[in-house]
């Protein structure tokens, strides 16, 4: 069974641009969350999707957005890039989000904002 | 605000010793608290979980002590390994998202 795919692995980006970040779940798996790392804010919740409905958002301004489409995969974009979003963006994916159903995390896409 | 607080930050073990790793939390909303074990250039991966209703869990060479009125709950690796060697997280769950502490750094020593 194949694994939580996120493309691209690597991206480097200009300030002021935009990007998209693409996330694949595991089969089967209807909810995905991103998360992004960071050395000195460690791993912060971006956002959750369940079957296209957004269930949560964390505390990131507005310039980062997603979305999920009618076969789980998901996008996040983030727009008028800065250089403090240059990060290691991890996508997860379970079942249906339960607490207690086990989070698969891809390896990432590592962001550099130059 | 850093909800869930992880110390140490590093840590070094001699191979056959104890890794412990401790975690508190503030949100008393946070309703399950699993561990999560990072290697370089991947994704955290689930090591073992806890339900605040149960105060020790056990799987293998890693135990969960969970206080439930102390708000805290630490991670156990008895018989530490070098393959053990890695960056753990712990974490609080609550309305579909993962609060994380700030990491642990373990080394294991052979």
């Amino acid at each position: 069974k194949a694994g939580v795919t996120q493309t691209p692995r690597y991206l480097i980006k200009t300030r002021g641009q935009q990007v998209t970040l693409s996330c694949s779940p595991i089969s089967g798996h209807r909810s995905v969350s991103w998360y992004q790392q960071t050395p000195g804010q460690g791993l912060q919740f971006l956002f959750e999707y369940f079957s296209e409905t957004q269930r949560n958002k964390g505390n990131f301004p507005g310039r980062f957005s997603g979305r999920q489409f009618s076969n789980s995969r998901s996008e996040m974009n983030v727009s008028t890039l800065e250089l403090g979003d240059s990060a290691l963006y991890l996508c997860a994916s379970s079942t249906t989000g339960a607490i207690n159903e086990k989070l698969f995390f891809g390896s990432g896409t590592q962001l550099s904002v130059l | 605000q850093q909800q869930v607080k992880q110390s140490p930050q590093s840590l070094i073990v001699q191979k056959g010793g104890i890794s412990i790793i401790n975690c508190a939390y503030e949100n008393t909303a946070f309703d399950y608290f699993p561990w999560y074990q990072q290697f370089p250039g991947k994704g955290p991966a689930l090591l073992i979980a806890i339900r605040p209703d149960v105060s020790e869990k056990k799987e293998g060479r890693f135990t969960i002590s969970f206080n439930k009125s102390a708000k805290q709950f630490s991670l156990h690796i008895m018989d530490s390994q070098p393959g053990d060697s890695a960056t753990y997280f712990c974490a609080a769950s609550m309305m579909y998202m993962l609060t994380f502490g700030g990491g642990t750094r373990l080394m294991v020593k052979p």
